[in-house]
């Protein structure tokens, strides 16, 4: 298994220009989430997935879009890049055993927007 | 506003010290606790879930108490291997929808030689 994968690794681009992140696993995790970290604010969700067809708004969903139309993919797309979203970006698939939710993470993108 | 707290150090600390981590939640309807591990610069990665009864997982012991709403992880015999950032997580709803994942900001520790 690879897990959870996303690409790409890094990523410049300039304010206004749009773009997506992939993610994708092969757990056939029904739920997939996708994160942004900043310092000093720890992680915080912006759009996640209970199954395919289905997504709901995180803390932080503003100037991002997302799809789940298979189960393996969870894209994220950025509208008109903004500076205030350079930052790293988790995507995640969460296995529910027993009532627990564990979050596997993917390496992460690091985006800076100019 | 839901929220976990904790205490970002650093923590630096000899091999071979102990060393503990204390985490505050908010929501009293919290539902599930873990102890996360993020090396520099990598994702985040499941460490340990943290039961009521407290349990261990060789070096490391988490502990729950609900009553004052804090989680604790110590660790013994310090490794450098150990040198990461842990972050507290809190599953505030039901159903195990990750919506309800509260992510702390992590506390950084440093095992020195």
């Amino acid at each position: 298994n690879a897990g959870v994968t996303q690409t790409p690794k890094f990523q410049v681009l300039k304010t206004g220009q749009s773009m997506t992140l992939q993610c994708a696993q092969d757990m056939n995790h029904e739920y997939m989430s996708w994160y942004r970290q900043d310092p000093g604010m720890g992680l915080r969700l912006i759009h996640y997935s209970v199954g395919a067809g289905i997504t709901d708004q995180g803390e932080v969903p503003n100037g991002y879009n997302v799809s789940r139309s298979t189960t393996e993919d969870f894209p994220l797309r950025l509208l008109s890049a903004a500076p205030s979203q350079t930052s790293v970006y988790f995507c995640a698939s969460s296995d529910r055993i027993s009532g627990l939710v564990t979050q596997y993470f993917g390496p992460g993108t690091r985006l800076t927007v100019l | 506003r839901k929220e976990v707290e904790q205490d970002p150090g650093p923590f630096n600390v000899p091999e071979g010290a102990t060393v503990a981590f204390n985490c505050t939640y908010s929501n009293s309807a919290s539902q599930s606790f873990f102890w996360y591990r993020q090396d520099c610069r990598k994702e985040p990665k499941l460490l340990m879930s943290v039961y009521s009864s407290g349990n261990e997982d060789g070096r490391f012991t988490a502990q729950l108490n609900r009553a004052s709403q804090y989680i604790s992880l110590l660790i013994r015999d310090s490794k450098l291997s150990d040198s990461a950032t842990y972050l507290c997580v809190v599953n505030v709803g039901y159903g195990g929808s990750q919506g309800n994942l509260i992510f702390g900001k992590g506390t950084k520790l440093s095992v020195k030689p």
